[in-house]
Protein backbone atom coordinates (compact mmCIF):
# COMPACT_ATOMS: atom_id res chain seq x y z
CA UNK A 1 0.00 0.00 0.00
CA UNK A 2 1.23 3.50 -1.19
CA UNK A 3 1.94 5.87 1.99
CA UNK A 4 0.37 8.59 0.39
CA UNK A 5 -2.44 8.62 -1.79
CA UNK A 6 -4.82 11.02 -4.43
CA UNK A 7 -6.75 11.17 -6.61
CA UNK A 8 -5.00 12.31 -9.60
CA UNK A 9 -7.85 14.19 -11.25
CA UNK A 10 -7.94 15.82 -13.28
CA UNK A 11 -10.74 18.10 -11.58
CA UNK A 12 -12.15 20.47 -14.35
CA UNK A 13 -13.88 23.33 -12.69
CA UNK A 14 -15.44 26.92 -14.05
CA UNK A 15 -14.00 30.20 -12.08
CA UNK A 16 -14.94 31.10 -9.01
CA UNK A 17 -16.22 27.42 -8.04
CA UNK A 18 -15.40 25.55 -4.86
CA UNK A 19 -12.79 22.54 -5.22
CA UNK A 20 -12.11 19.98 -2.68
CA UNK A 21 -9.30 17.16 -2.33
CA UNK A 22 -8.94 14.79 0.06
CA UNK A 23 -5.48 13.07 0.50
CA UNK A 24 -5.35 9.39 2.91
CA UNK A 25 -2.13 8.19 4.22
CA UNK A 26 -1.34 4.95 5.82
CA UNK A 27 1.26 5.77 8.63
CA UNK A 28 -0.70 6.53 11.79
CA UNK A 29 2.34 7.89 13.36
CA UNK A 30 2.48 10.59 10.52
CA UNK A 31 2.76 13.77 12.52
CA UNK A 32 3.06 16.87 9.94
CA UNK A 33 1.23 17.28 7.03
CA UNK A 34 1.51 19.93 4.57
CA UNK A 35 -0.22 20.70 0.62
CA UNK A 36 2.32 21.91 -1.35
CA UNK A 37 1.78 23.45 -5.40
CA UNK A 38 3.43 22.35 -8.02
CA UNK A 39 3.37 24.29 -11.60
CA UNK A 40 3.95 21.84 -15.06
CA UNK A 41 7.79 21.54 -15.20
CA UNK A 42 8.70 23.41 -12.02
CA UNK A 43 9.38 22.68 -8.02
CA UNK A 44 7.53 21.89 -5.41
CA UNK A 45 6.16 25.38 -3.31
CA UNK A 46 4.58 24.93 0.08
CA UNK A 47 0.78 26.39 -0.31
CA UNK A 48 0.19 25.39 3.83
CA UNK A 49 0.82 22.86 6.49
CA UNK A 50 -2.20 21.39 8.07
CA UNK A 51 -2.77 21.28 11.77
CA UNK A 52 -4.59 18.80 13.73
CA UNK A 53 -7.32 21.71 14.53
CA UNK A 54 -7.37 22.99 10.65
CA UNK A 55 -6.32 25.74 9.21
CA UNK A 56 -7.57 28.88 6.82
CA UNK A 57 -5.09 30.73 4.69
CA UNK A 58 -7.52 32.96 2.77
CA UNK A 59 -9.15 31.10 0.13
CA UNK A 60 -7.85 27.89 0.91
CA UNK A 61 -8.74 25.39 3.76
CA UNK A 62 -6.95 22.60 5.37
CA UNK A 63 -8.43 19.54 7.67
CA UNK A 64 -6.47 16.90 8.99
CA UNK A 65 -8.52 13.41 10.26
CA UNK A 66 -6.41 11.63 12.14
CA UNK A 67 -9.22 8.71 12.58
CA UNK A 68 -9.63 7.96 9.23
CA UNK A 69 -6.03 9.31 8.27
CA UNK A 70 -6.77 11.82 5.82
CA UNK A 71 -6.20 15.05 4.87
CA UNK A 72 -8.08 18.09 2.48
CA UNK A 73 -7.76 20.97 0.93
CA UNK A 74 -10.84 23.64 0.31
CA UNK A 75 -10.08 25.75 -2.65
CA UNK A 76 -12.99 28.61 -2.42
CA UNK A 77 -13.74 31.06 -4.99
CA UNK A 78 -11.33 29.59 -7.63
CA UNK A 79 -8.79 31.23 -9.99
CA UNK A 80 -7.53 30.52 -13.02
CA UNK A 81 -4.63 30.88 -11.32
CA UNK A 82 -5.11 27.92 -9.43
CA UNK A 83 -4.42 25.83 -12.27
CA UNK A 84 -1.55 23.45 -11.17
CA UNK A 85 -1.10 19.96 -8.97
CA UNK A 86 -1.71 19.69 -5.60
CA UNK A 87 0.87 17.47 -3.98
CA UNK A 88 -0.27 15.63 -0.50
CA UNK A 89 2.94 15.43 2.19
CA UNK A 90 3.03 13.29 4.68
CA UNK A 91 6.02 13.42 7.70
CA UNK A 92 6.39 10.13 10.01
CA UNK A 93 9.89 10.39 8.96
CA UNK A 94 10.70 11.90 6.25
CA UNK A 95 8.31 13.43 3.20
CA UNK A 96 6.44 11.40 1.70
CA UNK A 97 4.48 12.92 -1.77
CA UNK A 98 1.56 11.69 -3.19
CA UNK A 99 0.84 11.86 -6.66
CA UNK A 100 -0.73 14.75 -6.85
CA UNK A 101 -4.17 16.19 -8.05
CA UNK A 102 -4.49 18.13 -11.16
CA UNK A 103 -7.06 20.81 -10.88
CA UNK A 104 -7.81 22.73 -14.19
CA UNK A 105 -9.48 26.15 -13.36
CA UNK A 106 -11.49 27.08 -16.65
CA UNK A 107 -12.70 30.95 -17.26
CA UNK B 1 14.46 34.17 3.29
CA UNK B 2 15.40 30.38 2.73
CA UNK B 3 16.28 30.29 -1.10
CA UNK B 4 17.72 26.97 -2.84
CA UNK B 5 19.76 27.00 -5.89
CA UNK B 6 20.22 24.27 -8.37
CA UNK B 7 22.21 24.08 -10.92
CA UNK B 8 21.96 23.42 -14.08
CA UNK B 9 18.46 23.93 -14.71
CA UNK B 10 18.51 21.44 -17.99
CA UNK B 11 21.27 18.97 -18.99
CA UNK B 12 21.21 17.34 -21.97
CA UNK B 13 24.19 14.35 -22.21
CA UNK B 14 25.01 11.40 -24.00
CA UNK B 15 24.49 7.53 -22.54
CA UNK B 16 27.57 6.89 -20.72
CA UNK B 17 28.75 10.18 -19.63
CA UNK B 18 28.53 11.68 -16.06
CA UNK B 19 26.67 14.72 -14.74
CA UNK B 20 27.03 16.79 -11.76
CA UNK B 21 24.18 18.33 -10.44
CA UNK B 22 24.50 20.96 -7.20
CA UNK B 23 21.90 22.12 -4.50
CA UNK B 24 23.03 24.87 -2.61
CA UNK B 25 20.90 26.70 0.33
CA UNK B 26 21.84 30.51 -0.19
CA UNK B 27 20.55 32.05 3.23
CA UNK B 28 20.81 29.34 5.07
CA UNK B 29 22.75 26.67 6.15
CA UNK B 30 21.42 22.87 5.52
CA UNK B 31 22.84 19.79 7.44
CA UNK B 32 20.35 17.66 5.83
CA UNK B 33 19.52 17.86 2.02
CA UNK B 34 17.34 15.65 -0.25
CA UNK B 35 17.18 14.57 -3.63
CA UNK B 36 14.30 13.69 -5.71
CA UNK B 37 13.65 12.32 -8.78
CA UNK B 38 10.11 12.80 -10.76
CA UNK B 39 9.62 11.11 -13.72
CA UNK B 40 6.17 12.15 -15.43
CA UNK B 41 2.85 12.19 -14.14
CA UNK B 42 4.69 10.76 -11.47
CA UNK B 43 5.28 11.91 -7.91
CA UNK B 44 8.50 12.89 -6.42
CA UNK B 45 10.56 10.17 -4.97
CA UNK B 46 13.09 10.21 -2.59
CA UNK B 47 16.33 8.87 -3.71
CA UNK B 48 18.68 10.00 -0.76
CA UNK B 49 19.33 11.62 2.19
CA UNK B 50 22.58 13.97 2.21
CA UNK B 51 23.94 14.47 5.30
CA UNK B 52 26.70 17.35 5.78
CA UNK B 53 30.35 15.91 6.64
CA UNK B 54 28.72 12.12 6.67
CA UNK B 55 27.83 9.24 4.26
CA UNK B 56 24.11 10.20 2.39
CA UNK B 57 21.46 7.56 3.23
CA UNK B 58 20.12 5.93 0.14
CA UNK B 59 16.57 5.05 -0.16
CA UNK B 60 15.81 1.12 -1.26
CA UNK B 61 16.50 0.70 -4.73
CA UNK B 62 18.79 3.37 -5.44
CA UNK B 63 22.24 2.34 -6.69
CA UNK B 64 24.82 4.45 -4.23
CA UNK B 65 27.47 3.93 -6.86
CA UNK B 66 25.51 5.26 -9.58
CA UNK B 67 24.15 8.16 -7.63
CA UNK B 68 27.23 9.28 -6.17
CA UNK B 69 26.27 12.26 -3.58
CA UNK B 70 28.45 14.52 -1.75
CA UNK B 71 27.72 17.14 1.11
CA UNK B 72 30.96 18.97 1.41
CA UNK B 73 29.84 21.91 3.35
CA UNK B 74 26.35 23.73 5.53
CA UNK B 75 25.36 25.23 1.77
CA UNK B 76 26.18 22.60 -1.20
CA UNK B 77 25.02 19.20 -2.13
CA UNK B 78 25.84 17.23 -4.76
CA UNK B 79 24.71 14.44 -6.94
CA UNK B 80 26.67 12.96 -9.52
CA UNK B 81 25.08 10.05 -12.04
CA UNK B 82 27.45 8.29 -13.76
CA UNK B 83 27.54 6.63 -16.74
CA UNK B 84 24.15 7.73 -17.38
CA UNK B 85 21.64 5.81 -19.32
CA UNK B 86 18.37 7.36 -21.36
CA UNK B 87 16.38 5.33 -18.34
CA UNK B 88 17.66 7.85 -15.85
CA UNK B 89 16.23 11.32 -17.74
CA UNK B 90 13.99 12.19 -15.03
CA UNK B 91 13.43 15.85 -13.02
CA UNK B 92 16.27 16.08 -10.01
CA UNK B 93 14.79 18.10 -7.55
CA UNK B 94 16.75 19.19 -4.11
CA UNK B 95 15.45 20.50 -1.20
CA UNK B 96 17.15 21.50 2.10
CA UNK B 97 15.37 21.25 5.50
CA UNK B 98 15.55 24.50 7.53
CA UNK B 99 14.96 23.61 10.99
CA UNK B 100 13.67 27.31 12.23
CA UNK B 101 10.82 26.22 9.93
CA UNK B 102 10.59 23.19 10.06
CA UNK B 103 9.84 22.67 6.77
CA UNK B 104 12.02 21.61 3.35
CA UNK B 105 12.41 24.37 0.95
CA UNK B 106 13.40 22.92 -3.02
CA UNK B 107 15.75 24.16 -5.51
CA UNK B 108 14.02 24.31 -8.97
CA UNK B 109 15.22 21.35 -10.25
CA UNK B 110 17.52 19.73 -13.09
CA UNK B 111 15.99 18.35 -15.94
CA UNK B 112 17.95 15.45 -17.47
CA UNK B 113 17.70 14.27 -20.55
CA UNK B 114 19.89 11.36 -21.63
CA UNK B 115 20.42 10.79 -25.98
Amino acid sequence: RKEVEQDPGPFNVPEGATVAFNCTYSNSASQSFFWYRQDCRKEPKLLMSVYSSGNEDGRFTAQLNRASQYISLLIRDSKLSDSATYLCVVNPNKFYFGSGTKLNVKP
Amino acid sequence: GAVVSQHPSWVICKSGTSVKIECRSLDFQATTMFWYRQFPKQSLMLMATSNEGSKATYEQGVEKDKFLINHASLTLSTLTVTSAHPEDSSFYICSAEHHSYNEQFFGPGTRLTVL
